[in-house]
């Protein structure tokens, strides 16, 4: 079946570090790709995402592209903020049968002043 | 555009009691959607609808639970009798169709407590 799976957390940096978060699935098909972002409090919001083989998804210093070759969608970011502090979701939505999106697990990251 | 809107934000109740969460998602989305978040099973789909018809409720973990969408604009989850291990932060999603590459709108959740 279709899955996703993130590295654990929390990811700690300081501000203006490099970030990676990675995310690898598992699907039938060519699903679509993307990372969703929760703020303390909130719900979860869509941060970027790639609808197919080597599309890069890109939002606010955030990217993502769609490796197809190593089912892989990690996220970059060449310099974090504070404000990046949050949790990140890693998720698929299947092409086929039951609309379903799977989320992974969730990131947490932490960006230190 | 306001969003998807849930309401209460917060709930703090006792067992037993029934606990009613509400849903108004984006105008014109023809999906809306169901979660569940805890720290131990992180983000779970209880069900979805699709021009207001339950299409999956596999999700939804026992009979205690319903949910119902009467129209295209309005949604509720219920819980009946409610039981601490129900506690969560409970939200909505609406998405404008299903061509596998739809956004979900998520509503900013309804925390629950089941004391």
């Amino acid at each position: 079946g279709n899955s996703v799976t993130q590295m654990e957390g929390p990811v700690t940096l300081s501000e203006e570090a490099f970030l990676t978060i990675n995310c690898t699935y598992t699907a039938t098909g060519y699903p679509s790709l993307f990372w969703y972002v929760q703020y303390p409090g909130e719900g979860l919001q869509l941060l970027l995402k790639a609808t197919k083989a080597d599309d890069k998804g890109s939002n606010k210093g955030f990217e993502a592209t769609y490796r197809k070759e190593t089912t892989s969608f990690h996220l970059e970011k060449g310099s974090v903020q504070v404000s990046d502090s949050a949790v990140y979701f890693c998720a698929l939505s299947a092409t086929s049968g039951t609309y379903k999106y799977i989320f992974g697990t969730g990131t947490r990251l932490k960006v230190l002043a | 555009d306001a969003g998807v809107i849930q309401s209460p934000r917060h709930e703090v109740t006792e067992m037993g009691q029934e606990v009613t969460l509400r849903c108004k998602p984006i105008s014109g989305h023809d999906y809306l959607f169901w979660y569940r978040q805890t720290m131990m099973r992180g983000l779970e789909l209880l069900i979805y609808f699709n021009n207001n018809v339950p299409i999956d409720d596999s999700g939804m973990p026992e009979d205690r639970f319903s949910a119902k969408m009467p129209n295209a604009s309005f949604s509720t989850l219920k819980i009946q009798p409610s039981e601490p291990r129900d506690s969560a932060v409970y939200f909505c999603a609406s998405s404008l169709s299903w061509t596998g590459s739809e956004t979900q709108y998520f509503g900013p959740g309804t925390r629950l407590l089941v004391l």
